[in-house]
């Protein structure tokens, strides 16, 4: 596609439920990043993939939350039972390559997580 | 801990003026700094950036300017437009970081006419 697509837009959901984020990022973009944005606060940075890969894992903010690629492009943030506390906007970015800061970092337009 | 600070939440200006958003920083690391603008309903789209090799990078409307002794940046935008409107996000990184973006909390413009 021409931009980074992510689903749902809106999700509502009950405490103790399992959430799942899609992420599609713009093609041939092999670097995949996760933020989110609780209310009033800037963008927290969650994980980022290189490829499938994600070697760095300790911006996720519990066990809870985990995140996968397959076949270097669609990526899912899952977030297990969920509470009160994950209520945000879950954005993803993604860009040509990994490691280079000057490679612009693409943003969907996210997933408004509410939990009730 | 909040390494990128964007202390004002809101700003308003008259459309034609110089609109001018701060941003400090307290990671003396950063060395690449970029300025994102939101619509809402709408994800960040990249706006300005630079380096720490420098103190000034221009493009069009929008200067970004760097004081690494202060740990300060701002980006101006002149003549401001209606159509700039939006929440602006000050962002950091190293650029051995791997593109991991600290951003701050953002400055809501609101450009009148």
């Amino acid at each position: 596609g021409a931009g980074v697509s992510q689903s749902p837009s809106n999700k509502v959901t009950e405490k103790g439920k399992d959430v799942e984020l899609r992420c599609d990022p713009i093609s041939g973009h092999t670097a995949l990043y996760w933020y989110r944005q609780s209310l009033g606060q800037g963008l927290e940075f969650l994980i980022y993939f290189q490829g499938n890969s994600a070697p760095d894992k300790s911006g996720l903010p519990s066990d809870r939350f985990s995140a996968e690629r397959t076949g270097g492009s669609v990526s899912t943030l899952t977030i297990q039972r969920t509470q009160q506390e994950d209520s945000a906007v879950y954005l993803c970015a993604s860009s040509r390559t990994l490691g280079e800061v000057k490679n612009i970092q693409y943003f969907g337009a996210g997933t408004r997580l509410s939990v009730l | 801990d909040q390494q990128v600070k964007q202390n004002s939440p809101s700003l308003s200006v008259q459309e034609g003026r110089i609109s001018i958003l701060n941003c400090d920083y307290t990671n003396s690391m950063f060395d690449y700094f970029l300025w994102y603008k939101k619509y809402p309903a709408e994800g960040p789209t990249f706006l300005i950036s630079i380096s720490s090799i420098k103190d000034k990078n221009e493009d069009g409307r929008f200067t970004v300017f760097l004081n690494k002794s202060a740990k300060h940046l701002s980006l101006h935008i002149v003549p401001s437009q209606p159509g700039d409107s939006a929440v602006y996000f000050c962002a950091a990184s190293t650029t051995d970081s791997w593109g991991k973006l600290q951003f701050g909390a953002g400055t809501q413009v609101v450009v009148t006419p």
